[in-house]
């Protein structure tokens, strides 16, 4: 079984630089979700998608980050300008509603 | 106080021993999470309880909801479990599913 697929593993840009980041699920997994994790911290969850409709984004700072899942697959985080204090590692997970977590890899973000 | 406290943070086991970690919460909730995350590594999650006992391999994890504990055994240790092991828990109102209050981990260390 394919888990959960996230590009790019790395990613380094400068501040006020924009940055996307991909998700890819576990296929037939309906809840998609997006965390932002700093070093030393646990992961804080920015949004959560169920098929392509947004169940929780309360964390998630708007004036700057935005999220989509249009087809209640795949889904994109975009930061738009990047901070100095949006370097973390970005994780995805997905899970059938109410079920296990399964998470990517990650990307790794540094904003110089 | 933290709303999930775990115990200990810091393990240093010889391989093969019995090893406890406990995971005590303050909130209502509606599932518990045990996680695995390696250096520099993903987050696996490893179990999601709301009541009783799970077993996977060498793994077994318990929670008793009127105490509001839970501890993650691993039975015949092995230099490859060292890993930081997280306890997450979802509350069973006001968040969703994905809103998961992580406790701060503990650090598993099993020598050869």
């Amino acid at each position: 079984e394919a888990g959960v697929a996230q590009s790019p593993r790395y990613k380094i840009i400068e501040k006020r630089q924009s940055v996307a980041f991909w998700c890819n699920p576990i296929s037939g997994h309906a809840t998609l979700y997006w965390y932002q994790q700093i070093l030393g911290q646990g992961p804080k969850l920015l949004i959560q998608f169920q098929n392509n409709g947004v169940v929780d984004d309360s964390q998630l700072p708007k004036d700057r980050f935005s999220a989509e899942r249009l087809k209640g697959v795949d889904s994109t985080l975009k930061i738009q300008p990047a901070k100095l204090e949006d370097s973390a590692v970005y994780l995805c997970a997905s899970s059938f509603p109410y079920e296990k977590l399964f998470f990517g890899s990650g990307t790794q973000l540094s904003v110089l | 106080k933290n709303e999930v406290e775990q115990s200990p943070q810091n393990l240093t086991a010889q391989e093969g021993e019995f090893i406890t970690i406990n995971c005590s919460y303050s909130v209502g909730i509606s599932a518990l999470h045990w996680l695995q995350q390696h250096p520099g590594g993903g987050i696996v999650s490893l179990f999601m309880l709301s009541s009783g006992k799970k077993k996977h391999g060498r793994l077994i994890a318990t929670i008793n909801i009127q105490e509001k504990h839970s501890s993650l055994h691993i039975t015949a240790s092995h230099p490859r479990d060292s890993a930081v092991y997280i306890c997450a828990v979802s509350q069973n109102y006001g968040g969703s599913q994905g809103n998961l209050i992580f406790g701060k981990g503990t650090k598993l260390s099993v020598k050869p």
